[in-house]
C-alpha cells in the first residue's frame, strides 16, 4: 500500500531557530500534499496544501512566512518552521492524496525550548 | 464552513463489548472516512465510504454512510485491548481535496 514517510519523528530546538520537516511519498507520486497541526488532545487542523511546482495555499490564520512549504518534486514536500517559539510546539503531520485516498505520515513532535 | 460533530468524546469499555460512535454534519459530504490514531503516530485509515447508504466492514469494524449524506457511524464489535486509541471521522471539504476532521473519540478498553 501507499506509504508516506515523515522525518524527523521528534525534534527539540531552541527558540529563534528554524526546523525543517520532510514528508516523502515512498511508492507513489503526490502532486498534492497536506500539512496538519495537532495540539494535545485535539483534532487535526489543516495548515496548508502543498502543490508540486507551485506555491502552497495556506488556511486562514496560518502565517505563510512562518511556515514555509516547498514541494520541489513529486515525492517530497518540506515544512520549515522559521524562528520557532515555544507556542509552535506541536505535533505536525503530513499527508498525500492519491486515487485510493489519503495516506498520512507518522508525524513530527516539535518541542521549542 | 463545514464541521463534523463527533460523539462521544470518550468511551471506557470492557474487553469484549461492542462500541458505536458517530459523526454528523449540517453539510453534505460525498465521502466519509474513519481513521484511528495511536499516541505519537499519524492517523491510519480504517474504512472509506463513498456512497450514501453504503455499509462497509473491515474485520470487526463496520461503518455506514448515512442516507442524508450528513452522518456516518462506526461500530467496533468484540473490542480488544489493541482497539485503544483515538478514532476520527473525516471528509473532504466542499468538493475539494482538503479534509476536515471530527474532534475524535478516545476509546479505552479495560482488559
Amino acid at each position: 500500500g501507499a506509504v508516506v514517510s515523515q522525518h524527523p519523528s521528534r525534534v527539540i530546538c531552541k527558540s529563534g531557530t528554524s526546523v525543517k520537516i520532510e514528508c516523502r511519498s515512498l511508492d507513489f507520486q503526490a502532486t498534492t500534499m497536506f500539512w496538519y497541526r495537532q495540539f494535545p488532545k485535539q483534532s487535526l487542523m489543516l495548515m496548508a496544501t502543498s502543490n508540486e511546482g507551485s506555491k502552497a495555499t495556506y488556511e486562514q490564520g496560518v502565517e505563510k512566512d512562518k511556515f514555509l512549504i516547498n514541494h520541489a518534486s513529486l515525492t517530497l514536500s518540506t515544512l520549515t518552521v522559521t524562528s520557532a517559539h515555544p507556542e509552535d510546539s506541536s505535533f505536525y503531520i503530513c499527508s498525500a492524496s492519491q486515487d485510493s485516498g489519503y495516506t498520512f505520515g507518522s508525524g513530527t513532535r516539535l518541542t521549542v525550548v | 464552513g463545514q464541521q463534523l460533530n463527533q460523539s462521544p468524546q470518550s468511551m471506557f469499555i470492557q474487553e469484549g463489548e461492542d462500541v458505536s460512535m458517530n459523526c454528523t454534519s449540517s453539510s453534505i459530504f460525498n465521502t466519509w472516512l474513519w481513521y484511528k490514531q495511536d499516541p505519537g503516530e499519524g492517523p491510519v485509515l480504517l474504512i472509506a465510504l463513498y456512497k450514501a447508504g453504503e455499509l462497509t466492514s473491515n474485520g470487526r469494524l463496520t461503518a455506514q454512510f448515512g442516507i442524508t449524506r450528513k452522518d456516518s457511524f462506526l461500530n467496533i464489535s468484540a473490542s480488544i485491548p489493541s482497539d485503544v486509541g483515538i478514532y476520527f471521522c473525516a471528509g473532504p471539504r466542499g468538493g475539494s481535496e482538503k479534509l476536515v476532521f471530527g474532534k475524535g473519540t478516545k476509546l479505552t478498553v479495560n482488559p
